[in-house]
C-alpha cells in the first residue's frame, strides 16, 4: 500500500499568510494526486486533481505542484474561510489512501 | 443540482448487518464510478470501496473484504454498501463520492460527495 505523510499535521496562521502543506508518498506515482478541504461536520471538497489542476469553482489562491513522491498544496493568501483540514489522496493503485490531514487554524 | 444523499446509518450491535444507500440526483449514475469513504470520529478519511460505471469491476479495502459489498442499481440511480459482520472499528461517518472520471476503470479524484451517514457499532 502507498502511505501518504502530510506535514505539518497542524498549522497556525493568520489571514493573508502564504501557507504550504506537503504530502510525501512512500513510493512514486507520477501526478495521480488530489487535495481536499474539509470543514467540521461537512463532507470533503475537491480542490486540486492531477496534482496541479484546479477544480472548477475553486479560488485561484489554491495551487498544487509536485510529482513522484513529493507534492505540495499552497494557499497564496489565507482567507477566513480557508481555516479547515486539508487532505491529500493518491489515485494510483488500490487501496486509495489519504494523508493524515493538516489542520489549519488561526 | 448535482447531489448525493446517503441514508441507512444507525446504531447496530457487533456482528449485525446494515445496508447504506446513496441516491444520486442531477446526473446519471451509470456514467460514473462511485466510491464509499469513511471517517471514524475525530479521525482522517479512509477509502472503503469502488464500483465502476457498469458494475463489472469493484474493489474493497482489505479490512472490509468479505464483510462489505458495494453495488449499484443504475435504474434507480442508487449506490449501496452492504455491511455484514460489523465491528466496533467500523464505527464512522460513511460518505459516498463520485469519481470524476466517467467511463473507464482507473480512479480519479472524487468531485461530488454526499453529506454522510453515521454508523455506530456498539453493544
Amino acid at each position: 500500500d502507498i502511505q501518504l505523510t502530510q506535514s505539518p499535521s497542524f498549522l497556525s496562521a493568520s489571514v493573508g499568510d502564504r501557507v504550504t502543506i506537503t504530502c510525501r508518498a512512500s513510493q512514486g506515482f507520477s501526478s495521480s494526486l488530489a487535495w481536499y478541504q474539509q470543514k467540521p461536520g461537512k463532507a470533503p471538497k475537491l480542490l486540486i486533481y492531477d496534482a496541479s489542476t484546479l477544480q472548477s469553482g475553486v479560488p485561484s489562491r489554491f495551487s498544487g505542484s509536485g510529482s513522484g513522491t513529493e507534492f505540495t498544496l499552497t494557499i497564496s493568501s489565507l482567507q477566513p474561510e480557508d481555516f479547515a483540514t486539508y487532505y491529500c489522496q493518491h489515485l494510483y493503485s488500490y487501496p486509495l489512501t489519504f494523508g493524515g490531514g493538516t489542520k489549519v487554524e488561526i | 443540482q448535482v447531489q448525493l444523499v446517503e441514508s441507512g446509518g444507525g446504531v447496530v450491535q457487533p456482528g449485525r448487518s446494515l445496508r447504506l444507500s446513496c441516491a444520486a440526483s442531477g446526473f446519471t449514475l451509470r456514467s460514473y464510478g462511485m466510491h464509499w469513504v469513511r471517517q471514524a470520529p475525530g479521525k482522517g478519511l479512509e477509502w472503503v470501496a469502488v464500483i465502476w460505471y457498469d458494475g463489472n469491476n469493484k474493489y474493497h479495502r482489505d479490512s472490509v473484504k468479505g464483510r462489505f459489498t458495494i453495488s449499484r442499481d443504475n435504474s434507480k440511480n442508487t449506490l449501496y454498501l452492504q455491511m455484514n459482520s460489523l465491528r466496533a472499528d467500523d464505527t464512522a461517518v460513511y460518505y459516498c463520492a463520485r469519481d470524476r472520471r466517467g467511463s473507464g476503470y482507473y480512479p480519479d479524484a472524487f468531485d461530488i460527495w454526499g453529506q454522510g451517514t453515521m454508523v455506530t457499532v456498539s453493544s
